[in-house]
């Protein structure tokens, strides 16, 4: 089972290209495709990236994810007040035994 | 329209049991998988397991393993998360969300206090 974690805090201030890492522990990230969720607090998480790179319509293109061996990455650009929020990267696979393993989250503030 | 809309807030006294439940509509709920996630106070998000409404096959990841009950009912839509004996380590916030997490439901606040 994939570990993923993510650094605790990003920052950045308006307008400002931000990136959050998300590293997996083993090559089986390798395997799978990553996701990334929006969570504000008090509401639902919010689909951002699936499939490594791919945005669900409505997403802003300023939000693009990427992925690199066994890392992935989200990149936020023209960083505006509402982009602060938590932000996690995670792997679904119903074949495993934790089949939705999410990273730790990083709290994203803008300055 | 998608839709995922679960029960209201609960507050429990430990050793209760509870069943909080997640309504699904817009889709063929039989053919997709519906994950229960937990998120504590001040921490990150945990997926505790996931169930196949069609044959209610389930998957608990192996914090949750023995600790709660997902059960899904095809004739209402719904998904349920149950527990025989609550703690109070088991306050939190839970969302089911659809197989990937495209749709989330609102979240059921739980709150185990005596």
């Amino acid at each position: 089972q994939p570990v993923l974690t993510q650094p605790p805090s990003a920052s950045g201030t308006p307008g400002q290209r931000v990136s959050i890492s998300c590293s997996a522990s083993s090559s089986d990230i390798g395997t799978h495709t990553v996701n990334w969720y929006q969570h504000l607090p008090g509401t639902a998480p919010k689909l951002l990236i699936y499939s490594n790179n791919q945005r669900p319509s409505g997403v802003p293109d300023r939000f693009s994810g990427s992925k690199s061996g066994t890392s992935a990455s989200l990149a936020i650009s023209g960083l505006q007040s509402e982009d602060e929020a938590d932000y996690y990267c995670a792997i679904w696979d119903d074949s495993l035994n934790d089949p939705w393993v999410f990273g730790g989250g990083t709290k994203l503030t803008v300055l | 329209e998608v839709q995922l809309v679960q029960s209201g807030a609960e507050v429990k006294k430990p050793g209760e049991s509870l069943k909080i439940s997640c309504e699904a509509s817009g889709y063929t709920f039989p053919s997709y998988w519906i994950a229960w996630v937990r998120q504590m106070p001040g921490k990150g998000l945990e997926c505790m397991g996931i169930i196949y409404p069609g044959d209610s096959e389930t998957r608990y990841s192996p914090s949750f393993q023995g600790q709660v009950t997902m059960s899904a009912d095809k004739s209402s839509s719904t998904a349920y998360l149950q527990w025989s004996s609550l703690k109070t380590s088991d306050t939190a916030m839970y969302f089911c969300a659809r197989e990937g997490g495209r749709f989330w439901g609102q979240g059921t606040l739980v709150t185990v206090s005596s």
